[in-house]
């Protein structure tokens, strides 16, 4: 299957700055990737999907101010936690969809802001 | 909400026995997927159901769908202790692009 890389798969920042989280597709050309975020012991939210060479498209109640993201590529798409507070202290993982819609996901980055 | 609902939440079990996990769902879909997520990793992919179809092996692994209950489950047979995870289950919705998760069952397999 499709091989995602997530970076940094931890990350530990002081409130108030800002996080880029890179999500890359190692072996397929991703036109759209999608984000999560997923906190302790609870499911996968759907935050946005990624499209490539356009803007991304946020869910109801997301920000799209604070949780900035850039599909410049086929093979990379970006999300950047802008101005982080504790709350935004999360797990955050990126994914693809596969041949026939099975998804492959990144290894997931924790967030923690202090 | 589109999410899918899990049941049990959590589910602690003996090495050796069978473990039976269940999504229930809201809409209509294309397909049904399970995934597998260990602690504080991403999810991996497990076994994927398609709406014609009733029931799908593979491996040690056992799925069935009722799309007129909109329901599935999931039966892991003869556990072992590497078992030991979050699993999810996850739709495919129709009209939708994206997939929809379920809430999880953490299952613990006790050596």
């Amino acid at each position: 299957g499709a091989v995602v890389s997530q970076h940094p798969s931890w990350v530990i920042c002081k409130s108030g700055t800002s996080v880029k989280i890179e999500c890359r597709s190692l072996d397929f050309q991703a036109t759209t990737m999608f984000w999560y975020r997923q906190f302790p012991k609870q499911s996968l939210m759907l935050m946005a999907t990624s499209n490539e060479g356009s803007k991304a498209t946020y869910e109801q109640g997301v920000e799209k101010d604070k949780f900035l993201i850039n599909h410049a590529s086929l093979t990379l798409s970006t999300l950047t936690v802008t101005s982080a507070h504790p709350e935004d202290s999360s797990f955050y993982i990126c994914s693809q969809l596969g041949g026939i819609t099975e998804a492959f996901f990144g290894q997931g980055t924790r967030l923690t802001v202090v | 909400s589109q999410q899918g609902e899990e049941d049990p939440q959590a589910l602690s079990i003996q090495e050796g026995e069978n473990a039976t996990m269940n999504c229930s769902y809201k809409t209509s879909i294309n397909n049904l997927q399970w995934y597998r997520q260990n602690s504080g990793r991403g999810l991996v992919h497990l076994i994927l159901i398609r709406s014609n179809e009733r029931e799908k092996h593979s491996g040690r692994l056992r799925v069935t769908l009722d799309t007129s209950k909109k329901s599935s489950s999931l039966l892991i047979t003869a556990s072992r202790a590497a078992d030991t995870a979050s699993y999810f289950c996850a739709t495919d919705q129709t009209g939708a692009n994206n997939l929809f998760f379920g809430t999880g069952t953490r299952l613990t397999v006790i050596p």
